[in-house]
């Protein structure tokens, strides 16, 4: 299967803790977009790349919040001093060159508990 | 911002019976796509429109790009069991330079046997 990866599925950790999250997008993707779904919600866009340019973040992202792509190929999203309001699915989705740009696979999530 | 209204949250039918969903929106989008959710996985994409009046069909499903482009349906004909699941539409408004989506909250199927 050469879908987007994620890495872990779920993460349980306690309030004050760093968490790192893994995203492999699909091969010769050149964008990648992380999101976060809470519960009865869809999901929000955080943040994407093209290549290794971070181009658009959301206010969503705060300074607790950081991603990298610093090959432009997989991409790390780092939540430093967790807070419970931070428990969510965490997505990460890519997209092919254009004309096809605009289409996003998804990855199967990181589920992340804050204790 | 952008705000999405996806009707309906949920609704139940029986198997074999065909199935109208919809979304809009308070702006202008260039791009819509449908995309389904099973629990704990992410959203898989179903069909993606690029253009207003746009009808297009992925076997049994059919979706439109409303002619106002603030609007989108989905249409689901002869359900199975299989297509249980959350249906979600969002929007892109490539015209800002953004390829972010704005999603809706979702429209729950339950298909009763």
């Amino acid at each position: 299967d050469t879908g987007v990866s994620q890495d872990p599925r779920h993460k349980i950790t306690k309030r004050g803790q760093n968490v790192t999250f893994r995203c492999d997008p699909i091969s010769e993707h050149n964008r990648l977009y992380w999101y976060r779904q809470t519960l009865g919600q869809g999901p929000e866009f955080l943040t994407y790349f093209q290549n290794e340019a971070q181009l658009e973040k959301s206010r969503l992202l705060s300074n607790r919040f950081s991603a990298e792509r610093p090959k432009g190929s997989f991409s790390t999203l780092e939540i430093q001093r967790t807070e419970q309001g931070d428990s969510a699915m965490y997505l990460c989705a890519s997209s092919p060159r254009d004309p096809r740009g605009y289409e996003q696979y998804f990855g199967p999530g990181t589920r992340l508990t804050v204790t | 911002g952008q705000q999405l209204n996806q009707s309906p949250q949920s609704m139940f039918i029986q198997e074999g019976e065909d199935v109208s969903m919809n979304c809009t929106s308070s702006s202008i989008f260039n791009t819509w796509l449908w995309y389904k959710q099973d629990p704990g996985e992410g959203p898989v994409l179903l069909i993606a429109l690029y253009k207003a009046g746009e009808l297009t069909s992925n076997g049994r499903l059919t979706a439109q790009f409303g002619i106002t482009r603030k609007d989108s349906f989905l249409n689901i004909s002869a359900s199975i069991p299989s297509d249980v699941g959350i249906y979600f539409c969002a929007g892109q408004n490539s015209g800002a330079g953004s390829y972010q989506l704005t999603f809706g909250k979702g429209t729950k199927l339950s298909v009763i046997p």
